[in-house]
């Protein structure tokens, strides 16, 4: 059974700073690993996906790695925002049986302060 | 991006009645998605995964008969709550992938806040 495994649980940080979220799941056996972001009382937003033949990816300030083997991740923010305050949500895709499956972390809540 | 949208947005009952949640795609077409329930400080688990013209697979503990699962079209999935009680209150969220999803990011709705009372 899949299991993912986020950390820190919570983060504070002042605007500006750079900060890393870390992931880690149980099995590597994973088609892909995504990075979501969810704001309070609302959906998920895709911020990056990352194929298990990917070492990372890059969408403007976030940058996200994958080692497969090792059964981690990283989502690394540069240069935080307030506006980044958010709970950050891991989630890697197995094969499920006769389906994919999707599992989550427990997400890291970030707050940045202006 | 694709867009998923799910209504109601909010829902308040009354113990022992039913509730419906819809989750639509609206820009594409998906033979399969999923639900989710989120409760407080933890993290999304999926409920069923809803496939169209066929039977929903529900997950371990999931009950059927609780949560009915309605995926009629290539673009709409119903849940059912029946016989809601105060237990069953929590947020749900459907996603569905585009094309050959094990390659793409699944698309979320903005989830539908069921209190039972």
């Amino acid at each position: 059974k899949q299991e993912v495994t986020q950390i820190p649980a919570a983060l504070s940080v002042p605007e500006g700073e750079n900060l890393v979220l870390n992931c880690s799941f149980t099995d590597s056996a994973i088609y892909n690993l995504q990075w979501f972001r969810q704001d309070p009382g609302k959906g998920l937003t895709s911020l990056l996906l990352i194929q298990s033949s990917q070492r990372e990816q890059t969408s403007g300030r976030l940058n996200a790695s994958l080692d497969k083997s090792s059964g981690r991740s990283t989502l690394y923010i540069a240069a935080s925002q307030p506006g980044d305050s958010a709970t950050y949500l891991c989630a890697v895709l197995n094969s499920g049986g006769s389906n994919y499956k999707l599992t989550f972390g427990k997400g890291t809540l970030l707050t940045v302060n202006p | 991006g694709a867009v998923v949208s799910q209504h109601p947005s909010r829902v308040i009952c009354k113990s022992g009645t039913s509730v419906k949640i819809e989750c639509r795609s609206l820009d594409f077409q998906a033979t399969t998605m999923f639900w989710y329930r989120q409760f407080p400080k933890q993290s999304l688990m999926l409920m069923a995964t809803s496939n169209e013209g066929s039977k929903a697979t529900y997950e371990q503990g999931v009950e059927k008969d609780k949560f009915l699962i309605n995926h009629a079209s290539l673009t709409l999935s119903t849940l059912t709550v029946t016989s809601a009680h105060p237990e069953d209150s929590s947020f749900y969220i459907c996603s569905a992938p585009t094309g050959s999803w094990y390659q793409e990011t699944q698309y979320f709705g903005p989830g539908t806040r069921l209190l039972v009372l």
